[in-house]
């Protein structure tokens, strides 16, 4: 089955960028999705991109896809503290609606 | 916000005896879904359902299972419960490939 990798954990000032990565394995992956997660709530998609697709961008959001190495990255331009949560990246490979979720990334956003 | 509530929130069980999560939607979504939430794990989908009276299993559906009589209720009953179930379960529906709208979560400790 499909596999979804990311790092456990970022660290970045508040007004950096911030870089968050994903890696899959099943290269007929359709649409690819970023979700955020705040403490204590259940997760909120943030943004999707179609595999047709390279590049999205969505006001301080950007989703860069390369298929050739199953890379998905979100880059958060100015990184305020409101954005301190847990990033999952995700993967839809066809089936009944069925989804892959990574471990997700924990950022912490320091003032 | 998607119209999504799980109960109970928390719960605290002994060894061996039965739970039941509810779920229940608002939006008429034909897709329901269970998710558990483990830290390094991400979320894993344990159970989904496509229809009522129609589920199928997830990759950790082992100890649970799933009944959905009508559009709005998905349940997910542990027969036994174990230390290993101890999770955050997620309910989550859906109608395209575009995004799953999840609840709250619910907090379970077996002891």
């Amino acid at each position: 089955g499909e596999d979804v990798e990311q790092s456990l954990f970022l660290s970045v000032r508040e007004g950096d960028s911030s870089v968050i990565n994903c890696t899959y394995t099943d290269s007929s992956s359709t649409y690819l999705y970023w979700y955020k997660q705040e403490p204590g709530a259940g997760l909120q998609l943030l943004t999707y991109i179609f595999s047709n697709m390279d590049m999205k961008q969505d006001q301080r959001l950007t989703v860069l896809l390369n298929k050739k190495d199953k890379h998905l990255s979100l880059r958060i331009a100015d990184t305020q503290t409101g954005d301190s949560a847990i990033y999952f990246c995700a993967v839809f490979s066809g089936g009944y609606q069925k989804v892959t979720f990574g471990t997700g990334t924990k950022l912490q956003v320091i003032p | 916000d998607a119209g999504i509530t799980q109960s109970p929130r928390h719960k605290v069980t002994e060894t061996g005896t039965p739970v039941t999560l509810r779920c229940h939607q608002t939006e008429n979504h034909r897709y329901m879904y269970w998710y558990r939430q483990d830290p390094g794990h991400g979320l894993r989908l344990i159970h989904y359902s496509y229809g009522v009276k129609d589920t199928d299993k997830g990759e950790v559906s082992d100890g649970y299972s799933v009944s959905r009589s009508k559009t709005e209720d998905f349940l997910l009953t542990l027969e036994s419960a174990t230390s290993s179930q101890t999770s955050v379960y997620f309910c989550a529906i859906s109608e395209s490939k575009y995004e799953q709208y999840f609840g709250p979560g619910t907090r379970l400790t077996v002891t």
